[in-house]
């Protein structure tokens, strides 16, 4: 079975530029989520989907991200503009359901110029 | 609230050494304990977890036992190999909501020969 596609797996744009992170979870998976990972912070849960629907986007930094579940097998994270700050790898993962355990992607890692 | 405290690293060690990298955590709740690796460009993959107290998670020679009475998560494996080479991060879901891992920062273990 194919696990959690993310694309793409490096970015590097300039600063103010849109950046658009995509995400597959595997199919049949009803929850996703969209982690942060960086040197200084570690692992950081920034949005969660239950079922397509947006269930807690308290962990999103401020405006300029913004994340859509369309369908029950893509989703996308948006930067716009980029700033510097915003380089880190960010994953997607998706489980089963809520006893299941999470099945990460590979990562984008992502330079802002 | 919900957190994981873990041994910092880095650790290093030589081949066939014991392992140990302490975890331990607060949680609202009855959480679910699990054991994360994360190979160098690769994703988080699932190494082993524990559901309830005093339950042994097991995978590739790594032991976990869930031990409710100190919080504690500790990994273990008799043997390490040059492939252990790694970072292991130790994670709690809790029962309510959705399974929103909490992580804990991450323990690099590079093993020698």
């Amino acid at each position: 079975d194919a696990g959690v596609i993310q694309s793409p797996r490096h970015e590097v744009t300039e600063m103010g530029q849109e950046v658009t992170l995509r995400c597959k979870p595997i199919s049949g998976h009803n929850s996703l989520f969209w982690y942060r990972q960086t040197m200084m912070r570690g692992l950081e849960l920034l949005i969660y989907f239950n079922n397509n629907v947006p269930i807690d986007d308290s962990g999103m930094p401020e405006d300029r991200f913004s994340a859509k579940m369309p369908n029950a097998s893509f989703s996308t994270l948006k930067i716009q503009p980029s700033e510097p700050r915003d380089s880190a790898v960010y994953f997607c993962a998706s489980s089963l359901n809520r006893d299941q355990p999470q099945h990460f992607g590979d990562g984008t890692r992502l330079s802002i110029l | 609230g919900n957190s994981v405290t873990q041994m910092e690293g880095p650790v290093t060690l030589s081949e066939e050494a014991f392992l140990t990298i302490n975890c331990t955590y607060t949680a609202t709740g009855y959480p679910s304990l699990f054991w994360y690796v994360q190979y160098p460009g690769e994703g988080l993959q699932l190494l082993l977890k524990a559901t309830k107290a005093d339950d042994k998670g097991s995978n590739k020679g790594f032991e976990a036992t869930y031990r409710k009475e100190t919080t504690s998560f500790h990994l273990e494996k008799g043997s390490v190999q040059v492939s252990d080479s790694a970072v292991y991060f130790c994670a709690l879901t809790t029962q309510t909501g959705a399974n929103n891992l909490f992580f804990g920062t991450g323990t690099r273990l590079t093993v020698i020969p």
